[in-house]
């Protein structure tokens, strides 16, 4: 299994930009979710889905899309990149039932991300 | 929301040394993980922990969810080990069925080990 896989690794874009943070997984997790990391503030949740064609906002959801249209990937979709949205994005998945380790959450490589 | 809070903030130590990083937490948590994150940004599962203890290796952890908190111990410290650390909590979601619940992280403790 690959885990869970970000692309790209890095991206620059200016001000006003869109463009689309993939995140796949081949585990057949249930949950999937985006997180963002910034200095000194740990990872916030901006959106997490808990299966197909269902999707929920976490603690920062503004200027920020995801939708689910198949179990294996989730991407992110900034509409109009702005400064503030600089940050190394995180994406996660688990298996997501009711089982003892079925919470355990497994984090892709991240994306570094400069908008200038 | 549930409040995280980890501590020490910083944490620097001699190879060798023993040292235990603390995660409090606000509220009753059905998730409980801890992670590494390597100099190169890669998070790294450690525990996932929301009761009782485990242990891999030179690492081990406890987590007392009646007294919302937990511990990472790790011995014998080795310069790898440095990095920060993350204390995540989840509650379960009410509104589905399963066990999904969404990370709320703590901000981290950056350990420096030194040869």
């Amino acid at each position: 299994n690959a885990g869970v896989t970000q692309t790209p690794k890095f991206q620059v874009l200016k001000t006003g930009q869109s463009m689309t943070l993939q995140c796949a997984q081949d585990m057949n997790h249930e949950y999937m979710s985006w997180y963002r990391q910034d200095p000194g503030m740990g990872l916030r949740l901006i959106h997490y889905s808990v299966g197909a064609g269902i999707t929920d906002q976490g603690e920062v959801p503004n200027g920020y899309n995801v939708s689910r249209s198949t179990t294996e990937d989730f991407p992110l979709r900034l509409l109009s990149a702005a400064p503030s949205q600089t940050s190394v994005y995180f994406c996660a998945s688990s298996l997501g039932l009711a089982g003892p380790k079925d919470n355990e959450q497994f984090f892709g490589p991240g994306t570094r991300l400069t908008v200038l | 929301g549930i409040q995280v809070e980890q501590s020490p903030p910083d944490l620097i130590l001699q190879e060798g040394a023993n040292s235990t990083l603390r995660c409090n937490f606000s509220d009753s948590v059905n998730n409980l993980q801890w992670f590494h994150q390597n100099p190169w940004g890669q998070l790294i599962n450690l525990f996932y922990i929301p009761s009782g203890t485990k242990q891999n290796g030179r690492l081990s952890a406890t987590t007392v969810a009646t007294e919302r908190y937990s511990l990472l111990y790790i011995s014998s410290s080795q310069t790898t080990d440095s990095g920060v650390y993350f204390c995540a909590v989840g509650v379960h979601n009410r509104f589905y069925t399963g066990a999904n619940s969404k990370l709320t992280f703590g901000k981290g403790i950056t350990l420096s080990v030194r040869p």
